[in-house]
């Protein structure tokens, strides 16, 4: 069965430190990835996907970047945290041509920025 | 643009049944998703309708009517554990998925 792991769950860092999320997905090739961030009273806010290694789309201009280096790897940085980046970080995966783009997501990251 | 629109919280007893809306506005349709999320955790899949009509599965149930651009999630039989937030989202033409801001449901005993 196809699993998803994402860490670290919970952290809290200053302005100005930089940042790495990172995902693995287990069980299933090459899955469509994705990052998104949730804050509160808001809906999903889609930030990256990619379909392969090295294809990395972004949907929001930011101070974050995405990188795939291996097939089932999805990382998230940044060089230098503002305050705004505070929130809920879900890495998700779907199926590359499935039906349905149905998607699995990891356990979540709360990242606090002070 | 693009919207989603689905309230945002409800109050239920538990043992009853309740509906959650959810209207949308994209360019395109290519389905549209139910996803339940727990405080502090990741949203789970519920449904998932790209038709008109009903789908069943066990308790929760989801309709779809295309031409109205609705859709609503039903919980019938309530339990303590359904209190959680219900996420609506919508797959455009792109095959992108926009997302309500959920409907964060209160179960009461």
């Amino acid at each position: 069965s196809q699993t998803i792991h994402q860490w670290p769950a919970t952290l809290v860092q200053p302005v100005g430190s930089p940042l790495s999320l990172e995902c693995t997905v287990e069980g299933t090739s090459n899955p469509n990835l994705y990052w998104y961030r949730q804050a509160a009273g808001r809906g999903l806010q889609l930030l990256f996907y990619s379909v392969g290694i090295g294809q990395i789309s972004s949907e929001v201009p930011q101070n974050l970047s995405a990188s795939r280096p291996q097939d089932r790897q999805f990382i998230l940085s940044s060089k230098k945290l503002l305050l705004s980046d505070s929130g809920f970080y879900l890495c998700a995966w779907s199926v590359q041509g499935g039906d349905t783009g149905e998607l699995f997501f990891g356990e979540g990251s709360r990242l606090t920025v002070l | 643009g693009q919207n989603i629109d689905q309230p945002t919280e409800m109050t239920a007893t538990e043992g009853a049944i309740v509906q959650i809306n959810c209207t949308y506005q994209t360019s395109g349709f290519n389905g549209l998703f139910w996803y339940q999320q727990h405080a502090g955790e990741a949203p789970t899949f519920l449904s998932y309708n790209v038709l008109d009509g009903l789908e069943e599965k066990g308790r929760f149930s989801s309709f779809l009517s295309r031409s109205k651009g609705y859709s609503y999630l039903l919980l019938k039989e309530l339990q303590m554990k359904d209190s959680a937030s219900y996420l609506c989202a919508v797959m455009d033409s792109n095959y992108q998925l926009i997302w309500g801001a959920g409907t964060k449901l209160i179960i009461k005993p």
